[in-house]
């Protein structure tokens, strides 16, 4: 079956500082890559997308490569903000109705 | 304007209770979802319908029975509550493909 594998958390960093959450997935076919984003007490936010092999997501600063060769899909900011604290999900999608499965989210704190 | 809203955002019930989670979306997708969030984090889709017909049924207890009473709405009643069913419940929409927009969450406590 699919699976999405991440790296556990919690992350914690200093403002400025590098972010990467890898992200590793197991599926048949061809799926769809998703990051999405969960602030404290609220809902999931889309974060970025890509659809196909070596296509890059981009979004407020992140970024994510699909990469069939090596089944991956890391989450890159090349400098974190006390705002960008929250838990980061990946997920993959690859059936026509959208069903969406996810890691287990990891939760990023960055501190002043 | 909200997107995709949930009623109650926080709900506090006593073992064996019936409640319902209503949700809404106005953003004319043809496709809605409920998640269920527990204590880990750990996100697990339960039900989607399109277009108010049921497409994807996980292994969920029969105690929870999904409504869709037209492509907008898509409500989540559960009988018999346990204290297992503690978490937080998302719904969400999608339209095609695309990626898919979450409603704030309800926060379900069972006594």
């Amino acid at each position: 079956g699919n699976s999405v594998t991440q790296m556990e958390g919690p992350v914690t960093l200093s403002e400025e500082a590098f972010l990467t959450i890898n992200c590793t997935y197991t599926a048949t076919g061809y799926p769809s890559l998703f990051w999405y984003v969960q602030y404290p007490g609220e809902g999931l936010q889309l974060l970025l997308k890509a659809t196909k092999a070596d296509d890059k997501g981009s979004n407020k600063g992140f970024e994510a490569t699909y990469r069939k060769e090596t089944t991956s899909f890391h989450l890159e900011k090349g400098s974190v903000q006390v705002s960008d604290s929250a838990v980061y999900f990946c997920a993959l999608r690859d059936d026509s109705w959208g069903k969406l499965q996810f890691g287990a989210g990891t939760q990023v704190v960055v501190t002043p | 304007d909200t997107a995709v809203s949930q009623t109650p955002k926080y709900l506090v019930t006593q073992m064996g209770n019936d409640k319902s989670i209503k949700c809404e979306q106005n953003l004319g997708h043809d496709t809605m979802y409920w998640y269920k969030q527990d204590s880990k984090k750990f996100l697990k889709i339960m039900f989607s319908y399109n277009n108010k017909e049921l497409i994807i049924n996980e292994t969920v207890p029969n105690r929870f029975s999904p409504k869709s009473p037209d492509k907008a709405h898509l409500n989540l009643h559960i009988n018999s509550l346990e204290l297992g069913d503690s978490a937080v419940y998302f719904c969400a929409s999608s339209q095609d493909l695309r990626g898919q927009f979450f409603g704030p969450g309800t926060r379900l406590t069972v006594l």
